[in-house]
């Protein structure tokens, strides 16, 4: 089954730490791998995505198929950075279908 | 440029009524997709559309119908509400790349 697991509600850090909101996925084929992210008051919109492998405003994630993992990773949280992130899965071929995680609620307390 | 607009922004509803939630994007996507957000469930897909016409159902479809009217729009219809069914609702639409655009969701409460 296709499932996408975020274990954690919510992760509080200080402005300055580093930030790891961890994700897990379960996917029989080659997915591809997302990150989403909804500010206050604003629309859901792409972070970034695992084929790009490129760094969206500090943030990097690897796919890492052995672990079936895709952690969203900062080195140094910013304030801004409070929002909820949602992971999500596409099988390919799969229409665009997404499979979304639980999301996670990122705090950066000054 | 708009994007994915969905109208209302809020609705309350009595058990029992019907209405529609609207999606429109101006972005000539041929997928679209509906989605409801509730606190510690993510985001679950309702149906979705993958070209004009056609119409599939995806993780939670009980309750609702959909409408590809043409391209640009693709409707949610709950046809008599129940409490179960207040919840965020949004809209997407995607191209090739599969990168989803979403709207700024209808906020639906059921008495």
């Amino acid at each position: 089954a296709q499932r996408v697991t975020q274990p954690e509600k919510l992760l509080s850090v200080f402005k300055g730490a580093p930030v790891e909101l961890k994700c897990n996925y379960s996917y029989s084929g080659s997915p591809e791998l997302f990150w989403y992210v909804q500010y206050s008051r604003q629309r859901l919109q792409l972070l970034l995505r695992h084929i790009s492998r490129e760094s969206i405003k500090g943030f990097t994630a690897d796919l890492n198929k052995g672990e079936t993992s895709f952690h969203l990773k900062k080195p140094f949280a910013q304030e801004e950075d409070s929002a909820m992130y949602y992971c999500a899965l596409s099988g390919r071929g799969n229409t665009g279908k997404l499979i979304f995680g639980q999301g996670t609620t990122l705090q950066v307390k000054p | 440029n708009a994007g994915v607009t969905q109208t209302p922004k809020f609705q309350v509803l009595k058990t029992g009524q019907s209405m529609t939630l609207q999606c429109a994007q101006d972005m000539n996507h041929n997928s679209m997709y509906w989605y409801r957000q509730d606190p510690g469930m993510g985001l679950r897909l309702i149906y979705y559309s993958a070209s004009e016409g056609t119409t599939d159902k995806g993780e939670v479809p009980n309750g609702y119908n959909v409408s590809r009217l043409n391209k640009r729009e693709f409707s949610l219809r709950l046809e008599s509400a129940a409490p179960s069914q207040t919840s965020v609702y949004f809209c997407a639409s995607s191209e090739a790349s599969n990168i989803q655009y979403f709207g700024a969701g209808t906020r639906l409460s059921v008495l």
